[in-house]
């Protein structure tokens, strides 16, 4: 089955510098990466996700890359805000199954 | 107010009792799932259903039942053969896609926090 890596554990950067998630995942089938963000006590959200037919997709501050070749993923945030402090998910599906595998999570701390 | 609604947010129980968390979407939604959210270990899939009538194991369906009479509900019940039982659980739902695509954005619920004491 599907196997998602997701690095660093935990991640500790200054208001207005950059952060950046890496993940990769094992089966080469699958074509859909969402990356959701979990702030302290609440839900899992969907910030952003990509498809296998794209490189790279931008939404405001924040982006993510695919590269199929190498079957690794990452998310990128310029500019980074106190609010931005959570734990972000990577996940990977492929299209015989309808489900996600998610990567481990990664502890963002943005320090004002 | 459209949404998933999972209940009770917090719940203890004693070793040896099974117990059931509910969960309920009025999103219309075909597809929902369960997970299960331990510190460190990101979100491991218990169960999941796409259809009334239908429901297929996760990655970690021991010691765990589900049913889906209704589409709007996805109830799990951990029983007393879950060895570690304590942990946040979460329900999800999405729309199934078609074509090359299978999987839509997963609505989660709030959580339920279950403690065996």
């Amino acid at each position: 089955g599907e196997n998602v890596e997701q690095h660093p554990s935990t991640l500790s950067v200054q208001e207005g510098d950059s952060a950046v998630i890496k993940c990769t995942y094992s089966d080469s089938a699958s074509n859909y990466f969402p990356w959701y963000k979990q702030e302290l006590g609440k839900r899992p959200q969907l910030i952003i996700d990509i498809r296998s037919n794209v490189g790279e997709k931008k939404d405001q501050r924040i982006a993510v890359t695919l590269n199929k070749t190498a079957k690794h993923f990452s998310l990128h945030i310029t500019e980074t805000q106190p609010e931005d402090s959570a734990v972000y998910f990577c996940a990977a599906s492929n299209p015989l199954k309808s489900t996600l595998t998610f990567g481990k999570g990664t502890m963002l701390l943005v320090s004002p | 107010d459209g949404g998933i609604t999972q209940s009770p947010k917090y719940l203890f129980r004693k070793e040896g009792q099974n117990v059931t968390l509910s969960c309920e979407q009025n999103l219309n939604h075909d597809a929902m799932y369960w997970y299960r959210q331990d510190p460190g270990q990101g979100l491991r899939l218990i169960y999941y259903s796409q259809i009334v009538n239908d429901f297929q194991k996760g990655d970690i369906a021991e010691g765990y039942s589900v049913s889906r009479e209704k589409k709007e509900s996805f109830p799990l019940t951990v029983t007393s053969a879950q060895k570690n039982p304590t942990a946040f659980y979460l329900c999800a739902s999405s729309i199934i896609q078609g074509g090359s695509f299978n999987t839509g954005e997963l609505f989660f619920g709030e959580g339920s926090r279950l403690t065996v004491l």
